[in-house]
């Protein structure tokens, strides 16, 4: 089955300590995104990448990095920099970046937790 | 303005009404819109997409589009306990980067 899957779901990390997510996709999307969701709140973009070896800062990159060395990879790594890390991680995908065509699809979330 | 704007909710119907929800924009050459799904605790999933002017149908879910006056509807008839969630509004556009942009959501309540 084509679809989106994160790792871990749940993740605890003590502060000072760097951690990273895991989003491979199976769907032969070129654009991936992340994005951060705190409790009643909406989506906010981390990153996104729309073709392999290029990203590009989304609202809140500060404290977060990224890599796309392969079309189906884009891991997220939270470092000692984010300052609130607790959170809820969405990586989401869409066949292009056109902004004429393409829905966005989700994996199932990666929860933060920092102790 | 907020690029995109709901009322947060919560919205309460009950069980087998027609739910409406709303969304307005501010940026008018926004090219395309789509309602996610969200439960509690899960990641959101796509109900509704519509790229041109007017309604679109799908099963109970109806999307509606007004470019000219900058909002986009989603009702839900006969609505049922499962349908309480939290609903987004998102669109894109070239003037975002082609990047999507989500509003806030609207939590529904079907009560039965």
């Amino acid at each position: 089955d084509g679809g989106i899957t994160q790792s871990p779901k749940y993740l605890f990390r003590k502060e000072g300590q760097n951690v990273t997510l895991s989003c491979e996709q199976n769907l032969n999307h070129d654009a991936m995104y992340w994005y951060r969701q705190d409790p009643g709140q909406g989506l906010r973009l981390i990153y996104y990448s729309q073709i392999v070896n290029d990203f590009q800062k989304g609202d809140i990159a500060e404290g977060y990095s990224v890599s796309r060395e392969k079309k189906e990879s884009f891991p997220l790594t939270v470092t000692s920099a984010q300052k609130n890390p607790t959170a809820f991680y969405l990586c989401a995908s869409s066949i292009s970046g056109n902004a004429r065509s393409g829905e966005l699809f989700f994996g199932e979330g990666s929860r933060l937790t920092v102790l | 303005q907020k690029e995109v704007e709901q009322n947060s909710g919560p919205l309460s119907v009950p069980e087998g009404a027609i739910a409406s929800l709303n969304c307005t924009y501010s940026d008018r050459v926004s090219q395309s819109f789509f309602w996610y799904r969200q439960y509690s605790g899960k990641s959101p999933e796509l109900i509704m997409s519509i790229y041109s002017n007017g309604d679109k149908e799908d099963g109970r879910f109806t999307a509606q589009l007004n470019k000219a006056s900058q909002y986009v509807s989603l009702l839900i008839r006969d609505s049922q306990p499962s349908d309480s969630a939290t609903y987004l509004c998102a669109l894109r556009g070239d003037n975002y980067g082609q990047n999507f942009v989500f509003g806030p959501g609207t939590r529904l309540s079907v009560l039965p």
